[in-house]
């Protein structure tokens, strides 16, 4: 299984919901990320958890609460969002991290925040 | 935040004709990796050439790495319109622990 699955894979959202958005990966990975895309931007990093403890944080709004819950999950907990943090929100996963490995991606999670 | 830059930012070709597209970085790298992403979904992994290779295949793709001149270039041969998709490059210019992306080439292949 070289799969990353990611649920809901659309998701419509009013400014005072509260929502999560979930990841599952069965390949063994001990890293595991999320990225947010624009249209037509590069994917950019958000969170980053090794061997279930959040590594990297990029300066990201606490309106995006991480959870690693185990070694196979990855949630993004979301919470009074504005409307310009409407984008693909993508989860990757990779043996150990770093940047020697390659990643693998869900195929996301299309956030619209009315 | 710091991203790579790869050119052109669109490139529309025919079916059969080959595409070729850039990506460059300012600094050193130890791995440059290149993705393709299709609609807006989810990146997949092609290749990933390390610092001290000059050359990879997979395929119908070859991806080149010139150290000196600081560039990579993806060549896809006879193209097919499932190639049409979005191109990433990405390297460790910066850090060992994430990666830094180009900013894209959006590929049409016309039938």
């Amino acid at each position: 299984d070289t799969e990353v699955t990611q649920t809901p894979k659309h998701l419509v959202m009013g400014m005072t919901n509260k929502k999560s958005l979930k990841c599952e990966q069965h390949m063994g990975h001990r890293a595991m990320y999320w990225y947010k895309q624009k249209a037509k931007k590069p994917p950019e990093l958000m969170f980053v958890y090794s061997y279930e403890k959040l590594s990297i944080n990029e300066s990201v709004p606490s309106r995006f609460s991480p959870e690693c819950p185990n070694s196979s999950l990855l949630n993004l907990h979301l919470h009074a969002l504005q409307p310009e943090d409407s984008a693909l929100y993508l989860c990757a996963s990779s043996p150990q991290g770093g940047t020697n490995e390659k990643l693998f991606f869900g195929s996301g999670t299309q956030l619209s925040v009315l | 935040s710091q991203q790579g830059e790869e050119d052109p930012q669109a490139l529309s070709i025919q079916e059969g004709e080959n595409a070729t597209m850039n990506c460059s970085y300012k600094t050193s790298i130890n791995n440059l990796q290149w993705y393709r992403q299709n609609s807006g979904r989810g990146l997949v992994h092609l290749i990933l050439i390390r610092s001290n290779e000059r050359e990879k295949h997979s395929g119908r793709l070859r991806v080149t790495l010139d150290t000196s001149k600081k560039s990579s270039s993806l060549l896809i041969t006879a193209s097919r319109a499932a190639d049409t998709a979005s191109y990433f490059c990405a390297t460790d210019e910066y850090s060992n622990y994430q990666l830094i992306w180009g900013a894209g080439t959006k590929l049409i292949i016309k039938p």
